[in-house]
């Protein structure tokens, strides 16, 4: 098992480009979600998902979209980057919301110019 | 909504003391997990806990859940270098949120 992984490890924008994130693991959970950690602080969650198919908003939504098309999937999208959302990108999957531990994956480092 | 603060921010432990980071929500939880990261990795999860006034421990590692189960706390003795690193909790109430507090960072002096 790979668990989850991300992809890029690191990523420089400038403003106003869009990218996305990409995430997936190979243990079968419903439950995914993004999350951002500025530096110091703690993690705040950005969207997550229950299954296939549905999608729902965090504590931090603004300027990012997702979907779920897959059950191994889960990318993020950006928009138009914002030096604002310069930070660590984490995305984590569990067997179910919150009731089992979640497992992260390595990071998206994004530094927006 | 939903809060979950922990305190100190920052814990600088000598060697070989004891040394307790708490966590507290604004709201009751229905369980709360405890994850540590490593400098420059990703959250690697401890130990979850459900019940009221639950304690369980991990080697050196003591963790408690408040009776209100709006509180917890994980206390470490004879602090060893291989702690270093950031301690969150993460609190669930009702609903498929997660929410994280803004962790304790945990250094270590030899």
């Amino acid at each position: 098992n790979a668990g989850v992984t991300q992809t890029p490890k690191f990523q420089v924008l400038k403003t106003g480009q869009s990218m996305t994130l990409q995430c997936a693991q190979d243990m079968n959970h419903e439950y995914m979600s993004w999350y951002r950690q500025d530096p110091g602080m703690g993690l705040r969650l950005i969207h997550y998902s229950v299954g296939a198919g549905i999608t729902d908003q965090g504590e931090v939504p603004n300027g990012y979209n997702v979907s779920r098309s897959t059950t191994e999937d889960f990318p993020l999208r950006l928009l138009s980057a914002a030096p604002s959302q310069t930070s660590v990108y984490f995305c984590a999957s569990s067997v179910s919301a919150g009731k089992n531990e979640q497992y992260f994956g390595p990071g998206t480092r994004l530094t927006v110019t | 909504g939903q809060q979950v603060m922990q305190i100190p921010q920052y814990q600088h432990v000598q060697e070989g003391e004891d040394f307790t980071t708490y966590c507290n929500s604004s709201t009751t939880l229905s369980n709360i997990q405890w994850y540590k990261q490593r400098p420059g990795g990703h959250p690697v999860f401890l130990i979850q806990l459900v019940k009221s006034g639950e304690v369980k421990k991990q080697k050196r590692l003591t963790f408690q859940f408040g009776e209100a189960k709006k509180n917890s706390s994980l206390h470490i003795t004879a602090t060893q270098t291989t702690d270093v690193g950031t301690y969150f909790c993460a609190g669930k109430a009702a609903g498929n949120k997660l929410t994280f507090g803004g962790g304790t960072r945990v250094l270590v002096k030899p």
